[in-house]
């Protein structure tokens, strides 16, 4: 069975500090990789996502995440954060069949202090 | 497009009172899913849906029915409501017909739900 593990549950940092949320998953077969963030009082949106190909992604607000196979890690990162990226941040896995269905980590809240 | 809309947003029942959570989505998609969130715990999934009358369960389905008679609404049901069932429901869709399938989920506003 496939899991994941976010190894941090909250992450307090200054604002325009960086930041690492991470993210371990466990799976015997080849699975899909994302981030979804959940702002206060609202639902999931996805942030980015490793299907295939180039190991390194980015989302459009800065943030980045690089999958590594070896380590089984995929690792959310941003260099400079805002108020506004306090949220709760979700890694989450995919398997690659029928269903996509997705097993999700506990989350990590960021707190973003000024 | 509405993407993912859910109805009610909020409602409280009693013990053994039922009551259905409905999920729309105008996106086509093929699959559609259920799932609740708690503190500490991450989305769970409760059941899923790859089609149209079809259903399948999740992590935990236990105390929870759904149906899907038509591919946009996706119907979630607690016949017996427990307090163990309060919680946070998500619905989620994704695979549009006829499209590449990126296998992004697509997530409604949730539903509290208090059971006392």
């Amino acid at each position: 069975a496939q899991s994941v593990t976010q190894l941090d549950s909250q992450v307090p940092v200054f604002e325009e500090a960086p930041v690492e949320l991470r993210c371990n998953y466990s799976s015997s077969v080849s699975v899909y990789l994302f981030w979804y963030v959940q702002y206060p009082n609202q639902g999931l949106q996805l942030l980015l996502k490793y299907l295939s190909g180039s190991t390194l992604v980015e989302s459009i607000n800065g943030f980045e995440a690089e999958f590594n196979k070896s380590q089984t890690s995929f690792h959310l990162r941003k260099p400079s954060v805002h108020i506004s990226d306090t949220a709760e941040y979700f890694c989450a896995v995919s398997l690659r069949w029928w269903g996509n269905k997705l097993v999700f980590g506990a989350g990590t809240i960021l707190r973003v202090k000024s | 497009n509405a993407g993912v809309t859910q109805t009610p947003k909020f409602r409280v029942l009693k013990t053994g009172q039922s009551m259905t959570l409905l999920c729309a989505q105008d996106m086509n998609h093929e699959y559609m899913y259920w799932y609740r969130q708690d503190p500490g715990m991450g989305l769970r999934l409760i059941h899923y849906s790859v089609g149209e009358g079809t259903t399948a369960k999740g992590e935990v389905p236990d105390g929870y029915n759904v149906s899907r008679l038509k591919k946009q609404n996706f119907l979630l049901g607690l016949e017996s409501a427990a307090p163990s069932q309060t919680s946070v429901y998500f619905c989620a869709s994704s695979y549009p017909q006829g499209g590449d399938p990126s296998y992004e989920q697509y997530f409604g506003p949730g539903t509290r739900l208090t059971v006392t």
